[in-house]
């Protein structure tokens, strides 16, 4: 266990289905990120979020909703997805460094969603 | 967290020997870099760092190079084990505001008995 806790670890849906991807860290963290990994291009930044507000959206398709309610918690609400959105998403946790002077620039990673759309 | 299906670069060592994974990063001005593993079903995970005002650093087995002139970064794994056997990924870091972290595509390293 990373401190970083995805659900669910696989995920089979529907093109016409709509899901959601939880990740929560207990890190105390303040930055989170939702990553894509597939056979075609490994470890795509899809979007980031520092201190609970979306900073980056990384020109990705308006059926991917994200989330984030608080520093803890990231959500990634799926609707009409593409069989080539089968992939494995990563979320991952990090501390800002701007805002608390830390050193450590690493994400911490969990342990991804596998997803396949049928 | 295995990328199955990706056609990744492969190194194959016999057990014992020494390892080094090599990678190409892209922004001159990145200034730090991670070297992460990731293993069949997980997440990656953290290995080692290195600032870009740094040219090597040494962990537990492992080592990072950094060559700034040809924006070169390796990794060096002595004596590797079986347990070594997953997928590496170099990151770039673009700091400022938050830690963004661009990753290399990977290469696999298979330690054979």
């Amino acid at each position: 266990e990373t401190g970083v806790t995805q659900t669910p670890r696989h995920l089979v849906m529907g093109m016409t289905n709509k899901k959601s991807l939880k990740c929560e860290q207990h890190l105390g963290h303040n930055a989170m990120y939702w990553y894509k990994q597939s056979a075609k291009k490994p470890l795509e930044l899809m979007f980031v979020y520092s201190l609970e507000e979306r900073v980056e959206n990384n020109s990705v398709p308006s059926r991917f909703s994200p989330e984030c309610p608080n520093s803890s918690h990231l959500f990634l609400h799926l609707h009409t997805l593409q069989p080539e959105d089968s992939a494995l998403y990563l979320c991952a946790s990090s501390q800002d460094v701007t805002q608390t002077g830390t050193s450590h620039y690493g994400y911490t990673f969990g342990s991804g969603t596998r997803l396949t759309v049928v | 967290g295995e990328s199955v299906g990706l056609h990744l670069p492969t190194l194959s060592v016999q057990e014992g020997d020494n390892s080094i994974i090599n990678c190409a990063y892209s922004n001159s001005a990145s200034d730090y870099f991670i070297w992460y593993k990731q293993e069949s079903g997980k997440g990656p995970q953290f290995i080692i760092d290195i600032r870009s005002n740094m040219d090597k650093r040494q962990g537990q087995r492992v080592t990072v190079l950094l060559n700034k002139t040809v924006k070169h970064l390796s990794l060096q794994i002595a004596a590797t084990q079986p347990g070594d056997s997953a997928v590496y990924f170099c990151a770039e870091c673009f700091s400022g505001g938050y830690n963004k972290l661009i990753f290399g595509a990977g290469t696999r390293l298979a330690v054979h008995p």
